[in-house]
């Protein structure tokens, strides 16, 4: 069945960096455009990124334009995602998401369960 | 304007109908996707399209979508169904956006 597990989530200091990675199985990944979603505490879903699925495009929420960097290894099956610069502000679970462009529009059907970031000082 | 925007809450009695709605320009090119989310969980894709459900997804729920206007229904809500709620589209520059999020309340 299709499985997407997200980590590297932690506890780190404002203005530096960290690497998020989602394992993904159960689909052939290299298909798919995937994408990350974050959720601040007691806030709503954000749109972060998302990059095609053969990895030559990629598109950034204006927050995180030139600070994170989504990334995927189609043969290790594996999305990620480099921030750096990090503030406070970026606090939050994020997730991936498989999506699915259709001629009905496109959505995403299966997301992992998240991993929390905290950038605290 | 790449915003979407819903109702923060709304409250439903067990068994009655509600409509959560969601607007923006970008959905007069785009169809809308419906998101429910449970405290502590992933969220979960209700709603595709114009009024498309995924398999497992119980027939109360409906889509419809008319200008800049996407709508998720839900007919006869049950308590399972208290949850926050999102839409989400694409926009022209290849982003995507989520709505600003309903708390639906079943009474």
């Amino acid at each position: 069945q299709v499985q997407l597990v997200e980590s590297g989530g932690g506890v780190v200091q404002p203005g530096r960096s960290l690497r998020l990675s989602c394992a993904a199985s159960g689909f052939l990944f290299s298909n798919y455009p995937m994408h990350w979603v974050r959720q601040a505490p007691g806030k709503g879903l954000e749109w972060v990124a998302v990059i095609a699925h053969d990895a030559n495009r990629e598109y950034y929420a204006d927050s995180v334009k030139g600070r994170f960097t989504i990334a995927r290894d189609n043969f290790e099956n594996t999305l990620y995602l480099e921030m750096k610069s990090l503030r406070v502000e970026d606090t939050a679970v994020y997730y991936c998401g498989r999506e699915i462009f259709s001629t009905s529009g496109s959505y995403y059907d299966y997301w992992g369960q998240g991993t929390l970031v905290t950038v605290s000082s | 304007s790449s915003e979407l925007t819903q109702d923060p809450a709304v409250s439903v009695a067990l068994g009655q109908t509600v409509r959560i709605t969601c607007q923006g320009d970008t959905l007069r090119r785009y169809y809308a996707s419906w998101y429910q989310q449970k405290p502590g969980q992933a969220p979960v894709f209700v709603i595709y399209g114009e009024n498309n459900r995924p398999s497992g997804i119980p027939d109360r729920f409906s889509g419809s979508s008319s200008g800049n206007t996407a709508s998720l229904t839900i007919t006869g809500a049950q308590a399972e169904d208290e949850a926050d709620y999102y839409c989400n589209s694409r926009i022209t520059s290849g982003q995507h956006v989520f709505g600003t999020g309903t708390r639906v309340t079943v009474l």
